[in-house]
């Protein structure tokens, strides 16, 4: 089976810094790595699929890139409404799903 | 708009089954374009994948769970139930039904999520 961990596990960072998430694959998985962004009590929200497409609705500032076993979540300037739990999740066969650790992000 | 709504009990017994099951709206279960699941994620914990079905009744389940799982599909009423037996304490979760397309495209839709406590 391919795992997938996320680093770090959580971070604090200031409004308007850029923060980055590594999700890493323990097997090539293409491109097919998505993020999902889970705030308390809610449920998990789709920002980025196929690694670097933006889901409509979603704001510019965040980006993801990767290919293989390597990906990344950035968010340019971090907003006070993007804390949350941050999950990737690969999909490169169907129709089961792995979810990665999940990174918690607060504002400093 | 297509919505997923999970209804059940709340609190089940150590050692019984815990019963869910998704009615879906605003979207027909019978499409050959999605497969039909169940997530699950225990308090303060990440998500985990414990099966889906797709509404010719094929199923698939996650292997750490297999032996526990049976998701059936009712087509005529748009529902899929899941069925874990023996439960314990780490059954603990929040229970969410959601969908994903056939193809090779990530989860889309999610159902608000039911909280199932295992307790006696």
């Amino acid at each position: 089976d391919i795992q997938m961990t996320q680093s770090p596990s959580s971070l604090s960072a200031s409004v308007g810094d850029r923060v980055t998430i590594t999700c890493r694959a323990s097997q090539g998985i293409s491109n097919y790595l998505a993020w999902y962004q889970q705030k308390p009590g809610k449920v998990p929200k789709l920002l980025i699929y196929a690694a670097s497409t933006l889901q409509s609705g979603v704001p510019s500032r965040f980006s993801g890139s990767g290919s293989g076993t390597d990906f990344t979540l950035t968010i340019s300037s971090l907003q006070p409404e993007d804390v949350a739990t941050y999950y990737c999740q690969k999909y490169n066969s169907a129709p089961g799903v792995t979810f990665g650790p999940g990174t918690k992000v607060d504002i400093k | 708009q297509l919505q997923l709504q999970e209804s059940g009990p709340g609190l089940v017994k150590p050692s019984e089954t815990l019963s869910l099951t998704c009615t879906v709206s605003g979207g027909s279960i019978s499409s050959s374009s999605y497969y039909w699941g169940w997530i699950r994620q225990p308090p303060g914990k990440g998500l985990e994948w414990i099966g889906s079905i797709y509404y010719s009744g094929s199923t698939y389940y996650n292997p750490s769970l297999k032996s526990r799982v049976t998701i059936s599909v009712d087509t005529s009423k748009n529902q899929f139930s899941l069925k874990l037996s023996s439960v314990t304490a780490a059954d603990t979760a929040v229970y969410y039904c959601a969908r994903r397309p056939a193809k090779l495209v990530p989860v889309d839709y999610w159902g608000q999520g039911t909280l199932v406590t295992v307790s006696s």
